[in-house]
């Protein structure tokens, strides 16, 4: 088993750019999270989904859109990319309600 | 709103030294997530508490769930260099999901 996977590990992108960050988890788990960290501030969540077909806005949304694509997918829209959101954004998933976590390897974003 | 702070942000000690995080939440927590994070990579969990005043082990790791269950604490014995980190605790906000502390960033001199 993979765990939890992540595309791409790198990008820079300019100031108004679009992206996708991909996330794929292959452990049957309902729930999955976007998390952005920024030196200092720990990990602060941008949206989830609790299962298949439902999505909710984080700590931190403004700027982003989430897609749940299936069970297995979760992904993370820049609409207009901002050198705010220069971040390693992390994916997460958890099997049920409040348990473990599991964490992908990140994506480090460098916006211009 | 719901917050969860850790002390302290950065911790240098000597190899062979212990070490303590503290983690603090302003509500009452139903349960206590800690998580390393080695420099580069990405975070991985450690435990979960549950019960009030519940102490648990796990080699060198001594986990703490206060008698409020407002805070917990995370005391490594005999630092080792393989424990350098940052480590995070999380609390729950709400049915699906976790805030977390800022972390503490454990450097082990050796």
């Amino acid at each position: 088993n993979a765990g939890v996977t992540q595309t791409p590990k790198f990008q820079v992108l300019k100031t108004g750019q679009s992206m996708t960050l991909q996330c794929a988890q292959d452990m049957n788990h309902n729930s999955m999270y976007w998390y952005r960290q920024d030196p200092g501030m720990g990990l602060r969540l941008i949206y989830y989904s609790a299962s298949e077909g439902t999505t909710d806005k984080g700590e931190v949304p403004n700027g982003y859109n989430v897609s749940r694509l299936n069970k297995r997918e979760f992904s993370l829209r820049l609409e207009s990319a901002a050198p705010s959101q220069t971040s390693v954004y992390f994916c997460a998933s958890t099997g049920r309600g409040l348990s473990e976590q599991f964490f992908g390897p990140g994506t480090r974003l460098t916006v211009l | 709103g719901q917050q969860v702070m850790q002390i302290p942000q950065y911790q240098h000690v000597q190899e062979g030294e212990d070490f303590t995080t503290y983690c603090n939440s302003s509500t009452t927590l139903s349960n206590i997530q800690w998580y390393k994070q080695r420099p580069g990579g990405h975070p991985v969990f450690l435990i979960q508490l549950v019960k009030s005043g519940e102490v648990k082990k796990q080699k060198r790791l001594t986990f703490q769930f206060g008698e409020a269950k407002k805070n917990s604490s995370l005391h490594i014995t005999a630092t080792q260099t393989t424990d350098v980190g940052t480590y995070f605790c999380a609390g729950p906000s709400g049915t699906y999901k976790y805030i977390f502390g800022t972390g503490t960033r454990l450097k082990v001199l050796a």
